[in-house]
């Protein structure tokens, strides 16, 4: 069973404007969350995670996310778009913290910001 | 510096060769992993491994052995290397603490590997 996904292949969204990347997941306790950025021909960067604590977490580069345990819902935010937002977007989970601690990411969203 | 670096960053080799990734991190971490990207940028866990444990991924060939001299290093090794085996895998580093994870997962910048 798939413990991560993300709906959208791909997203455009106009410079300046607000942009969403969604995630939900589906693991059972307390998971950790993540958000990772992979620009092309390079590693993933880590961008935010959700430990516990405040439902709202702010990362790198403006990004935040919004942890929803009722939706089960880690969707990434930006207020603003910019172009070199434009990248490949990894929504990650751990489902049982304090075991092997892998990492099982969603399948990726294309963020695409035209000028 | 380089917190996760790995070697060589582009692999081209024939089906039926052996060969090695080598991947060094610097940051003091105690747990390093392995993962593959295919061609469609899926991402999937290989192997971990601290100094207590290896975890492998069950679906993981058995061709595909991780090799640890020391804590700072986790080598990939693959034997009789196949077509399907090519794809980005990308080794990286966190810290695991009492069951907790202090920090988040550092990743190398990836091997492409194809199989000729």
């Amino acid at each position: 069973a798939q413990s991560v996904a993300q709906p959208e292949d791909q997203v455009n969204v106009a410079e300046g404007n607000p942009l969403t990347v969604k995630c939900t997941y589906s693991v059972s306790g307390n998971p950790y969350l993540f958000w990772y950025v992979q620009y092309p021909n390079r590693g993933l960067q880590f961008l935010l995670k959700y430990i516990t604590g405040d439902n709202l977490v702010k990362g790198s580069y403006g990004f935040e996310a919004e942890f929803n345990k009722s939706q089960t819902s880690f969707h990434l935010k930006k207020p603003s778009a910019l172009v070199s937002d434009s990248a490949l977007y990894f929504c990650a989970v751990i489902p049982r913290p304090g075991g092997a601690n892998n990492l099982f990411f969603g399948t990726g969203t294309r963020l695409t910001v035209i000028p | 510096d380089t917190a996760v670096s790995q070697t060589p960053k582009y692999l081209v080799t024939q089906m039926g060769n052996d060969k090695s990734i080598k991947c060094e991190q610097n940051l003091g971490h105690d747990t390093m992993y392995w993962y593959k990207q295919d061609s469609k940028k899926f991402l999937k866990i290989m192997f971990s491994y601290n100094n207590k444990e290896l975890i492998i991924n069950e679906t993981v060939p058995n061709r595909f052995s991780p090799k640890s001299p020391d804590k700072a290093h986790l080598n990939l090794h693959i034997n009789s290397l196949e077509l399907g085996d090519s794809a980005v895998y990308f080794c990286a580093s966190s810290q695991y603490l009492g069951g907790q994870v202090n920090t988040e997962a550092f990743f190398g910048q990836g091997t492409r590997l194809t199989v000729v």
